[in-house]
């Protein structure tokens, strides 16, 4: 158990209202990303953070915005919902290891925009 | 060329069966290497990580060719609770740069 949860599990909304995501975790890892995760593309990186106020783009940032203002807490917003944006959300944290850093992931959070 | 690609499956096998799932890279600068199994609906878990050497983990042994740019799974005496899809996962050997995965191979034994 790498101590993460997410928050909300599920979500249904409506297209064009603002959603926020949360990724909380217990271990005060430096690192932590936001995943979407898609039929027939598997995992893509949405965003992460490499510490308090710290944040990059990944592969497919657009209309996501993220903020972390605590070391455990990883936000993740849609502006302005859209259909395309339906899909399976995971956060996850980079544990160092000897093999560089593992990733491990929350239980993801399922939204269905309308 | 993708960057990291599976043969997606589905793989049926019966209990007790050996099954190899293997996965290419593109990246050649990649430096670490992972299995993960994901069952259905539910998060990513690392079933282990792939070194040079290649390593086992009791019914897993999991193997790396650089040359070749080819990382490959078995399981041996398969068990029903192995169904799952198994993601692939490159990454360089950096915190804070993404992994890519694979978009998995799919897993279903049988009894």
């Amino acid at each position: 158990d790498a101590g993460i949860t997410q928050s909300p599990r599920h979500k249904v909304t409506e297209t064009g209202t603002p959603v926020t995501l949360r990724c909380h975790q217990t271990e005060n890892h430096r690192y932590m990303y936001w995943y979407r995760q898609d039929p027939g593309h598997g995992l893509r990186l949405i965003h992460y953070s490499y510490g308090v106020k710290d944040t990059d783009k990944g592969e497919v940032s657009d209309g996501y915005s993220v903020s972390r203002s605590k070391t455990e807490d990883f936000l993740l917003t849609l502006e302005s919902a859209t259909s395309s944006q339906t899909s399976v959300y995971f956060c996850a944290i980079s544990v160092p290891s000897g093999m560089g850093d593992t990733q491990y992931f929350g239980p993801g959070t399922r939204l269905t925009v309308l | 060329r993708k960057e990291v690609e599976q043969d997606p499956g589905p793989f049926n096998v019966p209990e007790g069966a050996t099954v190899a799932f293997n996965c290419t890279y593109s990246n050649s600068a990649s430096q670490s290497f992972f299995w993960y199994r994901q069952d259905c609906r539910k998060e990513p878990k690392l079933l282990m990580s792939v070194y040079s050497s290649g390593n086992e983990d009791g019914r897993f042994t999991a193997q790396l060719n650089r040359a070749s740019q080819y990382i490959s799974l078995l399981i041996r005496d398969s068990k029903l609770s192995d169904s799952a899809t198994y993601l692939c996962v490159v990454g360089p050997n950096q915190a804070g740069t993404a992994l890519i995965f694979g978009k998995g191979t799919t897993l279903s034994v049988s009894s």
